[in-house]
């Protein structure tokens, strides 16, 4: 069964930095590029970071370039987001996903997620 | 960027009902690449369909997608109590991939 498990969500005053961390279980996780999704409170769905499955491809929306770091260690079969310069905005449940066809960007298994709150 | 439109907002049915909602893009999204997700409150999304009209792995035959271009649709067939929940589309044929705002279905 596939599990995508994730910790380090968290209240962060503004400017502060935190680090999401998507454990992975019941696949070969090497084979798989991940995601990172989030929701902002009352708003919809926003992607956030892409990784493929060997690091080689990384992409980031423009609202998070520069401020966040996606990576993964496939040896631990874990997914990363390191979040610096944090704002307020970045309030928002942030879900890992799993994408299932390499060169595709669709999700078919996702977290429960984890909510990372910025606030003085 | 895509920008995609979700309507309606909300559809109130009837366990049973047919449930067509719809998701338009801003511009064609390349090859169809789009996709619907549906959200229970507490849960992840789950991947109903993708490339326009492909049905996940395990998602029931009530649910099916169609359309191309720049108009999607998805359609529940007949209503489960278990299918109420928020429907998203999201668009993986553009960069950046985009997400609709939802479509909450909802018991009448």
């Amino acid at each position: 069964e596939v599990q995508l498990v994730e910790s380090g969500g968290g209240l962060v005053k503004p400017g502060g930095s935190l680090r999401l961390s998507c454990a992975a279980s019941g696949f070969t996780f090497s084979n798989y590029g991940m995601a990172w999704v989030r929701r902002a409170p009352g708003e919809g769905l926003e992607w956030v970071s892409s990784i493929s499955s060997t690091s080689t491809y990384i992409y980031y929306a423009d609202s998070v370039k520069g401020r966040f770091t996606i990576s993964r260690d496939n040896a631990k079969n874990s997914l990363y987001l390191q979040m610096n310069s944090l704002r307020a905005e970045d309030t928002a449940v942030y879900y890992c996903a799993r994408i299932p066809v390499s060169g595709t960007w669709y999700f078919d298994f996702w977290d429960q997620a984890t909510l990372v709150t910025v606030s003085s | 960027e895509i920008v995609l439109t979700q309507s309606p907002g909300t559809l109130s049915l009837s366990p049973g009902e047919r449930a067509t909602l719809s998701c338009r893009a801003s511009q064609t999204v390349s090859r169809n690449y789009l996709a619907w997700y549906q959200q229970k409150p507490g849960q992840a999304p789950r991947l109903l369909i993708y490339a326009a009209s492909n049905r996940a792995t395990g998602i029931p035959d009530r649910f099916s997608g169609s359309g191309s271009g720049t108009d999607f649709t998805l359609t529940i067939s007949r209503l489960e109590p278990e299918d109420f929940a928020v429907y998203y589309c999201q668009q993986y044929g553009g960069s950046p991939v985009t997400f609709g705002q939802g479509t909450k279905v909802e018991i009448k």
